[in-house]
């Protein structure tokens, strides 16, 4: 089945420590998205690809960073965790409509010690 | 502004039992698409419906419907016959063409917790 997947499922790092979180998608699709989810709350966009576009939220921290080195595949990179950057992490892909739904994979639960 | 209103921020029901979600959105565009997300325990999104802003039809799916009213602004969510796997958070969400990045503007959404 096509998918969306994400690796690992739960990461555990310390205060400071760069980490780096996985999304993979099966659909082909050329929009790849990067949502934070803490608890009780909705997912906030932090940044998404238009294919290789970069498009970076306004208030996303500077402390988070992304890449994409193909279609398939998208990066998220905390440079220096901290304790407030704790939550779900939620990869998503789009099709070509800009009113297409949104695939979300199983996300990553970070935690930060 | 865009904005997704959900009420409830939490329902109790027992199985069986009848629930609707209430969603209310706020846009100025015309052109609009408002989507139901289920997000389980596991959390995973799991997508569940999109509507455009001209297809006022209601739909049906098994035990989910959706009522969509422009002149109220709202697309509310019912789910007949309650069961346990129903449990989740509901979040509806909006995308509006006057938007920059065509971006999912999420309510808060409604934890949905079905007792046996």
């Amino acid at each position: 089945d096509a998918m969306v997947i994400q690796n690992p499922r739960y990461q555990v790092t310390q205060f400071g420590k760069p980490v780096t979180l996985s999304c993979s998608q099966t659909l082909n699709h050329n929009v790849m998205y990067w949502y934070q989810q803490k608890s009780s709350q909705a997912p906030k966009l932090l940044f998404h690809y238009y294919d290789k576009d970069f498009n970076n939220e306004a208030d996303t921290p500077d402390n988070f960073q992304s890449r994409r080195p193909n279609t398939s595949f998208c990066f998220l990179d905390i440079r220096s965790p901290g304790l407030g950057d704790a939550a779900m992490y939620l990869c998503a892909t789009r099709g070509d409509s800009d009113y297409n739904e949104q695939f979300f994979g199983p996300g990553t639960r970070l935690t930060v010690l | 502004a865009q904005k997704v209103t959900q009420a409830q921020t939490e329902i109790s029901v027992v199985e069986k039992e009848d629930v609707t979600l209430d969603c209310v959105y706020e846009t100025r565009d015309t052109t609009y698409y408002l989507f139901w997300y289920k997000q389980p325990p596991s959390g995973e999104l799991v997508f569940l419906i999109r509507r455009n802003s001209f297809d006022e039809q209601n739909e049906i799916s098994g035990r989910y419907s959706w009522n969509f009213q422009k002149s109220t602004s709202s697309f509310n969510f019912t789910i007949t016959a309650s069961q346990v796997v129903d449990s989740a958070v509901y979040f509806c969400a909006l995308i509006w063409s006057g938007g920059s990045n065509y971006k999912l503007t999420f309510g808060k959404g409604t934890l949905l917790t079905v007792n046996p």
